[in-house]
């Protein structure tokens, strides 16, 4: 079974700034990865796919990153909505399917 | 719009069974595979399985094989996932989300459905 480890588990920045999440897997994926984001109380939204892909509609300011076993997830100028959490995901096990434990994205 | 609206929020006891449901709209539901995903209080989201609404083919997660059944009903674009024998630990919000190519990604997700086990 394939492990996707995040860090960090809490990211605090100040609006602005530059974030930087890394998700690594315990063997290599391809680029089978994806980003989503989570704020309370909602339904997750997907960010990224295939590891640096944008989803219809998500802001330029995300970027995603990496392959083979170390992705990142950068936001290169925070706004007030970025805070919350965010998720990776791998399909590269086809037709099964894992989530990393997440990050947190508090504001500083 | 696409959209995915499931049902309500349900109440449980151990051992009973609980059927959520996720209609469809916007899309043709029998083109894009259905994945449920749940969330446990504080906890970080747990992929369950899916299911190819035009096949019927289902995939579950070798944790909940045996407890869970996913289906469908393609006259009336709805996906319903069922849980068996609830423990505590099934608290949790359960979504359904839209599989965007039929490989894993997940495109369009439901509003969520807590559901609640407690004696």
């Amino acid at each position: 079974e394939i492990v996707l480890t995040q860090s960090p588990a809490t990211l605090s920045l100040s609006p602005g700034e530059r974030a930087t999440l890394s998700c690594r897997a315990s063997q290599s994926i391809g680029i089978y990865l994806a980003w989503y984001q989570q704020k309370p109380g909602q339904a997750p939204r997907l960010l990224i796919y295939d590891a640096s892909n944008r989803a219809t509609g998500v802001p330029a300011r995300f970027s995603g990153s990496g392959s083979g076993t170390d992705f990142t997830l950068t936001i290169s100028s925070l706004e007030p909505e970025d805070f919350a959490f965010y998720y990776c995901q791998h399909r590269s096990t086809w037709p099964l399917i894992t989530f990393g434990q997440g990050t947190r994205l508090e504001i500083k | 719009q696409v959209q995915l609206v499931q049902s309500g929020a349900e109440v449980k006891k151990p051992g009973a069974s609980v059927k959520v449901s996720c209609k469809a709209s916007g899309y043709s539901f029998s083109d894009y595979h259905m994945h449920w995903v749940r969330q446990a209080p504080g906890q970080g989201l747990e992929w369950m399985g899916w299911i190819n609404p035009d096949s019927g083919a289902t995939n579950y997660a070798q944790k909940f094989q045996g407890r869970v059944t996913m289906t469908r009903d393609t006259s009336i674009s709805t996906a319903s996932m069922e849980l068996s024998r609830l423990r505590s630990d099934d608290t949790a919000v359960y979504y359904c989300a839209r599989d965007a190519f039929g490989s894993g990604v997940m495109d369009v997700w439901g509003q969520g459905t807590t559901v609640t086990v407690s004696s």
